[in-house]
């Protein structure tokens, strides 16, 4: 079993719709939580952390959920640029790993 | 300011080459870690330093090495090259405050390796 696991998708919607995706993680000590964005043939970058209280950036809504170990990153109002692949990431407890889950890809469509 | 620079940005190889790639941090970061982006995958974990020491390493063969230097640039050296070691090679850093990896990472754009 994959440590953090994604849907690939890809998943198309259009202009203005909501979209969320799910990710799964088998170490339930895990600590930190994250979400990347990577747009085609560019470097991942940091959309946002994600807290166990939940936490919201704009349009975007991060939840994170122990007892499932699962994360989920909600989009609302999704815009054309919105466009990419979004990565999971995990760290766990007292490591220095970070694990990046595949991917899941989004295309928004006009 | 500068962000993360890596080089060389493309290289070919043969099989049985070795390789290095250089990465330089953003200033006054000291924690550097290493990728491996195979194309439709996520980034894998390589290795991660800080402060000159390694701190954590993924699940790669030992024909993979790095180290990080005193003024925090860092190298990562891959030995006996095998066609499956095609792939985008990415450096990030991060503050590292006090040593601890808090999962911000800031990428290079990445050197794309490809062995024939």
């Amino acid at each position: 079993r994959k440590e953090v696991e994604q849907d690939p998708g890809p998943f198309n919607v259009p202009e203005g719709a909501t979209v969320a995706f799910n990710c799964t993680y088998s170490n339930s000590a895990s600590q930190s939580f994250f979400w990347y964005r990577q747009d085609c043939r560019k470097e991942p970058k940091l959309l946002m952390s994600v807290y166990s209280s939940g936490n919201e950036d704009g349009r975007f809504t991060a939840q994170l959920n122990r007892a499932s170990q699962y994360i989920s990153l909600l989009i609302r109002d999704s815009k054309l640029s919105d466009s990419a692949t979004y990565l999971c990431v995990v760290i766990p407890t007292g490591g220095f790993k970070t694990i990046f889950g595949a991917g899941t890809r989004l295309f928004v469509k006009a | 300011d500068a962000g993360v620079t890596q080089s060389p940005t493309h290289l070919i190889k043969t099989r049985g080459q070795h390789v290095t790639l250089r990465c330089s941090p953003i200033s006054g970061h000291k924690s550097v870690s290493w990728y491996q982006q195979v194309l439709g995958q996520g980034p894998q974990f390589i290795f991660q330093y800080y402060e000159k020491e390694e701190r954590g390493r993924g699940n790669f063969p030992d024909r993979f090495s790095a180290r990080q230097f005193p003024n925090y640039s860092s190298e990562l050296n891959v030995n006996a090259l095998l066609l499956g070691d095609s792939a985008l090679y990415l450096c990030a850093s991060s503050p590292g405050l006090a040593g601890v990896n808090t999962g911000e990472l800031f990428f290079g754009e990445g050197s794309r390796l490809t062995v024939l």
